[in-house]
């Protein structure tokens, strides 16, 4: 079953504003891990953040891990227009070898 | 500099027809994999290779066939490709089996008509 649905699924924020992407996920997890997908392009791996871990940053990225409420939240902060892309959560299920990926979200940052 | 690339990019063919889309990892990793990512841009994993052992199989169609000749290299195959078989699809790779960072290719765009 589908693991990891962001919120919301669309979001258009103007440049400089911050940005915030929720997560949930259903069965535990060893990581939660969020990455970047340009149109047209390949994903790209943003951050990790361990089932030991609260919050972890990077840059202008600031994650968020509540195990208790399985759930993720993604912060950009100061947003720029080449933020504009789909991000994706995706879970490490223990014991697996695999990555569940959500849906997506589609983050647009107006100029 | 590619770290893993993927040929071709684009790949239109007729229902009925075999295709084969090659991967192929610079980074030194033992892992490789197969996603499928469809138009609502939903990922789902396919398959993964560890050092050439097959690791993950999920619900795949039996037309789907991967092969992995050496660590640095997984390819997909395709028989009897139908509409439904249209898709993205991304090869990754990662530095081990545990379910650590995945690094992506650019994905191949498959059009059945």
């Amino acid at each position: 079953s589908q693991q990891g649905e962001e919120d919301p699924q669309a979001l258009s924020i103007q440049e400089g504003e911050n940005a915030t992407m929720n997560c949930s996920y259903k069965t535990s997890i060893n990581n939660l891990q969020w990455y970047r997908q340009n149109s047209g392009r390949g994903l790209v791996h943003l951050i990790l953040i361990r089932s030991n871990e609260r919050e972890k940053h990077s840059g202008r990225l600031r994650v968020t891990l509540d195990t208790s409420k399985k759930s993720s939240s993604l912060l950009i902060t100061a947003s720029r227009a080449a933020d504009t892309a789909s991000y994706f959560c995706a879970s490490g299920q223990g014991g697996s070898e695999k990555l569940v990926f959500g849906k997506g979200m589609k983050l647009t940052v107006n100029p | 500099d590619t770290a893993v690339s993927q040929t071709p990019k684009y790949l239109v063919t007729q229902m009925g027809n075999d295709k084969s889309i090659k991967c192929e990892q610079n980074l030194g990793h033992d892992t490789m994999y197969w996603y499928k990512q469809d138009s609502k841009k939903f990922l789902k994993i396919m398959f993964s290779y560890n050092n050439k052992e097959l690791i993950i199989n999920e619900t795949v169609p039996n037309r789907f066939s991967p092969k992995s000749p050496d660590k640095a290299h997984l390819n997909l195959h395709i028989n009897s490709l139908e509409l439904g078989d249209s898709a993205v699809y991304f090869c990754a790779s990662s530095r081990d089996r545990v379910a650590y960072e995945q690094y992506f290719g650019p994905g191949t765009r498959l059009t059945v008509t």
